[in-house]
């Protein structure tokens, strides 16, 4: 089966500028995660889709972030535009109907 | 709001010795708790999940207890390995959502 896959792996840009993420799940995971971690510290949840529909986005900064979930299957993340506190690594996540998220590798973003 | 706190933020051990690390969190009210591995430059990959109703859970040399009504699970590894180096995450989730801690750094010295 194969994994969740994200790109890119990096990304360094300057600040105010625009970068986006591209996430695809696990083929037939109704539920998509974009988490953001920050050095030495734990993933924090950015917004969470079920099939095409936003279930989570409290802690989305929707100034400057967005998000979306084509077709209920692979999801773009944008950051636009990007600060400093912005750098972090990006990861994705589903799961099907059990507990169990399945994680991407991440996009380290680094923003100077 | 939950918090979950992981101590310590690192330790090292040498090869052989048995690992124990600790997670705690703030509000007793969850549905479950998992156990990630990370390791550098790679995403999360989980390694026990408890259900609320549980005390404990166990896959080879791993094993997890949860006390949900004092707010604790601790995770441990049985004669560890180089290969265990990584870093130990542990996440609640309430409602829908999981709150991670920062995780603990782990060293085996070969």
């Amino acid at each position: 089966e194969a994994g969740v896959a994200q790109s890119p792996r990096y990304k360094i840009i300057e600040k105010r500028q625009s970068v986006a993420f591209w996430c695809n799940p696990i083929s037939g995971h109704a539920t998509l995660y974009w988490y953001q971690q920050i050095l030495g510290q734990g993933p924090k949840l950015l917004i969470q889709f079920q099939n095409n529909g936003v279930v989570d986005d409290s802690q989305l900064p929707k100034d400057r972030f967005s998000a979306e979930r084509l077709k209920g299957v692979d999801s773009t993340l944008k950051i636009q535009p990007a600060k400093l506190e912005d750098s972090a690594v990006y990861l994705c996540a589903s799961s099907p109907i059990t507990d169990t998220q399945y994680f991407g590798p991440g996009t380290r973003l680094t923003v100077l | 709001k939950q918090e979950v706190t992981q101590i310590p933020a690192a330790l090292s051990v040498p090869e052989g010795e048995n690992l124990v690390l600790n997670c705690s969190f703030t509000d007793s009210a969850i549905y479950n708790l998992q156990w990630f591995r990370q390791d550098p430059g790679k995403g999360l990959t989980s390694l026990l999940l408890i259900q609320s109703s549980q005390r404990e859970q166990t896959s080879g040399r791993l094993n997890a207890s949860l006390d949900k009504s004092s707010g604790r699970s601790t995770l441990y590894i049985a004669a560890s390995q180089p290969g265990d180096s990584a870093t130990y995450l542990c996440a609640v989730k309430d409602d829908y959502k999981l709150s991670f801690g920062a995780g603990t750094t782990v060293t085996v010295r070969a």
